[in-house]
C-alpha cells in the first residue's frame, strides 16, 4: 500500500546530541511537511517541501534543519536538541496541484535525556 | 489570517450516544475543510472532507456539512462506539498561492466514550 513512513517510531536523545528523524513516502506527492506536535496539542508545523523548494516558518528555531534529496525522502535534523524540543514529529505529504488533504505518516516520538 | 475555532474538550459521552463537536473557522477565500482524527500514540488520520459550500463529508458514521453562511463545520454521529474515543482536529486549507497549501488546525478535542 502506498503510504507515508517514519522512522524510527521512537527516538531517545541526549541534551545537546544531534539527531536526525527521516520520513520516507510512496504516494510521490510533490509537498512534505514537518510537524512538531506536544502533547494534548494541535501540530505545529516547521517546515515543507514545495518538490525541491524549502519554506520554513517564521518561527521554526534555528536548531531545526530539513533535507529533501529526491522526491521520496525528507530528514529532520536537530542540531542540538533541547528538553523543550521533546515531542511527537509528523511527516505529510501532498500531491500539488490539489486544494486537497494531507497523508500523516505514524510519527516518531523524540525523547530528550 | 485564517483561524479555527474548536469546541473545548474533553467530551465524555456513553456509548450509543450522540456526538457534535462544533468547528467554526475564519478564512479568506474558499477553504477546503476537514476533521482529523488522531488515536493514542499514532499520526493524525482523514476522517472526512469537504471542498466546497453545501458539501456534506461522511465516514465511518461520521458526517460534517460545510456552512459558508454559518462558516462551520460540525462533526456528528449518531451513536458512537468505544472505538472513537481519540483526539479530534477541524483543520482548514486555503491559499493565496494556489498549490502551496498549508493546514490550519483547531485545537483538538479529546473524546472518550465508556461503554
Amino acid at each position: 500500500d502506498a503510504m507515508v513512513i517514519q522512522n524510527p517510531r521512537y527516538q531517545v536523545t541526549q541534551f545537546g546530541k544531534p539527531v536526525t528523524l527521516s520520513c520516507s513516502q510512496t504516494l510521490n506527492h510533490n509537498v512534505m511537511y514537518w510537524y512538531q506536535q506536544k502533547s494534548s496539542q494541535a501540530p505545529k508545523l516547521l517546515f515543507h517541501y514545495y518538490d525541491k523548494d524549502f519554506n520554513n516558518e517564521a518561527d521554526t528555531p534555528d536548531n531545526f534543519q530539513s533535507r529533501r534529496p529526491n522526491t521520496s525522502f525528507c530528514f529532520l535534523d536537530i542540531r542540538s536538541p533541547g528538553l523543550g524540543d521533546a515531542a511527537m514529529y509528523l511527516c505529510a505529504t501532498r500531491p500539488k496541484w490539489t486544494h486537497n488533504e494531507q497523508f500523516f505518516g505514524p510519527g516518531t516520538r523524540l525523547t530528550v535525556l | 489570517g485564517d483561524s479555527v475555532t474548536q469546541m473545548e474538550g474533553p467530551v465524555t459521552l456513553s456509548e450509543e450516544a450522540f456526538l457534535t463537536i462544533n468547528c467554526t473557522y475564519t478564512a479568506t477565500g474558499y477553504p477546503s475543510l476537514f476533521w482529523y482524527v488522531q488515536y493514542p500514540g499514532e499520526g493524525l488520520q482523514l476522517l472526512l472532507k469537504a471542498t466546497k459550500a453545501d458539501d456534506k463529508g461522511s465516514n465511518k458514521g461520521f458526517e460534517a456539512t460545510y456552512r459558508k453562511e454559518t462558516t462551520s463545520f460540525h462533526l456528528e454521529k449518531g451513536s458512537v462506539q468505544v472505538s472513537d474515543s481519540a483526539v479530534y482536529f477541524c483543520a482548514l486549507s486555503a491559499s493565496s498561492n494556489f498549490g502551496n497549501e498549508k493546514l490550519t488546525f483547531g485545537t483538538g478535542t479529546r473524546l472518550t466514550i465508556i461503554p
